[in-house]
């Protein structure tokens, strides 16, 4: 069984740009989550969709966005990249109330 | 609320000898709790889950826990350390309802020596 996948496994931006992450899920969840390890601020909760809705978000603002496909597949969209979004970008998902499974995540750099 | 406190940022040890690692929790309700390992420049691995059954759990590679409720600790152990346990390990609790989202310790580094 194919776990959680994530695209790109990095990116390099400048300030002021945005940045598109991706994630594929485990096949059968429904549920992806993602999360913010930056240096230093350890690993944050950013944002949760299940079935295709955004279910609650962490304490980002609202540049930090994104979506779920109808294949449970999700998008996450940082806007305005400032310095301090450089970090790695983890998805995770779930079915049901079961354990959450990561993916390889993504390393975004801002320069 | 619920919170997770790893005692120690770093951690060695020398092959072959016992793995402590040290995490109290905090939690409103009975608590989901976890370990997951990090090893450098990968995602987060799950090595074990404590969901109210038993209170040792045992995981993969050789790694256990005790669910201690009295002391509020979920200790993660092995027996005889591996060179390739060398990682950040990070102890995790989950809200019992609702988003269920994690809240991590702050992790702890585990360095082996040889």
């Amino acid at each position: 069984e194919a776990g959680v996948t994530q695209s790109p496994t990095h990116l390099i931006k400048t300030r002021g740009q945005q940045a598109t992450l991706r994630c594929s899920p485990i096949s059968g969840h429904t549920s992806v989550y993602w999360y913010q390890q930056a240096l230093g601020l350890g690993l944050q909760f950013l944002l949760w969709y299940d079935e295709g809705e955004e279910r609650n978000r962490g304490n980002f603002p609202p540049r930090f966005s994104g979506r779920q496909f109808p294949n449970y597949s999700s998008e996450l969209n940082v806007n305005a990249l400032e310095l301090e979004d450089s970090a790695l970008y983890l998805c995770a998902s779930r079915a049901g109330v079961e354990t959450q499974y990561f993916g390889p995540g993504t390393r975004l750099l801002v320069l | 609320a619920q919170s997770v406190t790893q005692l120690d940022s770093h951690v060695s040890v020398s092959e072959g000898t016992p793995v402590l690692l040290r995490c109290n929790y905090s939690s409103s309700y009975s608590p989901s709790l976890f370990w997951y390992v990090q090893h450098p420049n990968k995602g987060l691995q799950l090595l074990l889950k404590y969901t109210s059954a038993a209170t040792l759990v045992k995981g993969i590679n050789g790694f256990e826990a005790e669910f201690k409720k009295s002391e509020t600790s979920f200790h993660l152990t092995k027996p005889s350390a591996h060179m390739s346990d060398a990682a950040e390990y990070f102890c995790v609790v989950s809200e019992s309802t609702g988003r269920r989202a994690l809240t991590f310790g702050s992790g702890t580094r585990l360095q082996v020596q040889p």
